[in-house]
């Protein structure tokens, strides 16, 4: 049962390009949820998709935006980067039913702005 | 809104000593309770969760941790370190709304077990 995968695992991109990361959730899971962690700090919730709907946000700019899938993978995008965006971003999955709630995470994706 | 502290960013223990790494959250209603880990360059993993029921609760590579209602904590413990147990330690909450809603984290917690 693979879990959660996320690609690419490095990434290096410039100030103002724009970025595109990937998640696909674990096996049977429909949700996928978000976060930002940037070095020696805790993880900060950016949002969550289920039904292909963001159903939850954080306190992140609209430059982050977010897609999800008929088959329930996700990709976060951010425009226009900006130096304090390097980060590992670390992909969440779980599943939205009767006292669901442990979520499940993927190795993330380490993005250096430069 | 939910915010969790946990005291202590950097915690050392010799192999073979209690591991305590402390954690106290504030929340409006009493939220679900997480314990995660996390290896160099690498995601985090669940190590235990409390939701409903007894107060210790029991995860995995023997670490524990009690629900205290009363002093809003969540402490991690293992009696016996290990030097595999050197990590980064997570303490988190999420909002009881019957869906894995978001987690806040703390700033987390760097164990060090020496020799």
């Amino acid at each position: 049962d693979a879990g959660v995968t996320q690609s690419p695992t490095h990434l290096i991109k410039t100030r103002g390009q724009q970025v595109t990361l990937r998640c696909s959730p674990k096996s049977g899971h429909d949700t996928v949820s978000w976060y930002q962690q940037a070095l020696g700090q805790g993880p900060q919730f950016i949002f969550q998709y289920y039904e292909e709907e963001e159903r939850q946000r954080g306190n992140f700019p609209d430059r982050f935006s977010g897609h999800q899938f008929p088959n329930y993978s996700s990709e976060l995008n951010v425009n226009a980067l900006l130096l304090g965006d390097s980060a590992l971003y670390l992909c969440a999955s779980s599943f939205t039913g009767t006292g669901a709630y442990e979520q499940y995470f993927g190795p993330g994706t380490r993005l250096t702005v430069t | 809104a939910q915010s969790v502290t946990q005291l202590g960013s950097h915690v050392s223990v010799s192999e073979g000593a209690l591991v305590l790494l402390r954690c106290n959250y504030s929340s409006s209603v009493p939220p679900y309770l997480f314990w995660y880990v996390q290896y160099p360059n690498q995601g985090l993993q669940l190590l235990l969760k409390y939701t409903t029921g007894a107060t210790l609760v029991k995860g995995i590579n023997g670490f524990e941790a009690e629900f205290k209602k009363s002093e809003t904590s969540f402490h991690l413990t293992k009696p016996s370190a290990h030097m595999s147990d050197a990590a980064e330690y997570f303490c988190a909450v999420q909002l009881r709304t019957g869906t894995a809603s978001k987690l806040t984290f703390g700033t987390g917690t760097r164990l060090q077990v020496t020799l």
